[in-house]
């Protein structure tokens, strides 16, 4: 079973859809979570970063965290042709720790 | 602010022949520098990292390594390229001096082995 399990998708949705994002994982030591944005042909850029259990706004992106089911999701409001790209989620147990575990990316494409 | 470069962007090789991807840094000291690889619907696997000059941790066996000469500056090479080393290259870089305590990546290197 892989550390954390992510839809890769591909997930097509029109311009204006509220769209969710979806990992799960088996470590209950996951304390820390980031989604990452990759655009085609670039390195993968923070979006947002949580701990714990709880929900965090930033804009149109909301991320969401139950660590007692070991679920984590992003969710875009107002979804933009320019949040076409694919989404990557990741966490960590311990502060300071140097490995970061990665879903395989979810591949968005929000349709004018 | 903080930046990180990677160069080439892109890079065709063939088979056998040896590889040397740059990493540099800039607006931060002694950061943890770390190499992935990305391959498609495979996710980011990480192959190295440093936590400073000289200090290399490898991840995956395999036969490509790591050197940090200079305090920004990684290095990943490779004496003999497969077919198999074919993928996207990520570079990336944290601190603790950041408001997140996670990792910024670079622009990354495409490389394709023939």
């Amino acid at each position: 079973q892989k550390e954390v399990e992510q839809d890769p998708g591909p997930l097509s949705v029109p311009e204006g859809a509220i769209v969710s994002l979806n990992c799960t994982y088996s470590n209950s030591a996951f304390q820390y979570f980031m989604w990452y944005r990759q655009y085609s042909r670039k390195g993968p850029e923070l979006l947002m970063y949580t701990y714990s259990s709880g929900n965090k706004e930033d804009g149109r992106f909301t991320a969401q965290v139950d660590k007692s089911s070991k679920y984590i999701s992003l969710f875009i409001r107002d979804s933009q042709p320019s949040d076409s790209a694919t989404y990557l989620c990741a966490m960590r147990a311990q502060t300071g720790a140097n490995n970061l575990f990665f879903g395989t990316g979810t591949r968005l494409t929000v349709i004018p | 602010s903080q930046t990180i470069h990677q160069w080439p962007a892109t890079l065709v090789q063939p088979v056998g022949s040896p590889l040397s991807l740059e990493c540099t840094v800039e607006g931060t000291s002694n950061p943890n520098l770390y190499w992935y690889r990305q391959a498609a619907g495979r996710g980011l696997q990480l192959l190295f990292y440093s936590v400073g000059i000289g200090q290399i941790s490898s991840e995956v066996p395999q036969n490509l390594s790591a050197s940090r000469p200079q305090d920004r500056q990684f290095i990943l090479s490779s004496k003999k390229l497969l077919l198999s080393d074919s993928g996207f290259y990520l570079c990336a870089w944290k601190t603790l001096q950041t408001s997140t305590d996670t990792q910024y990546f670079g622009p990354g290197t495409r490389l394709t082995v023939l």
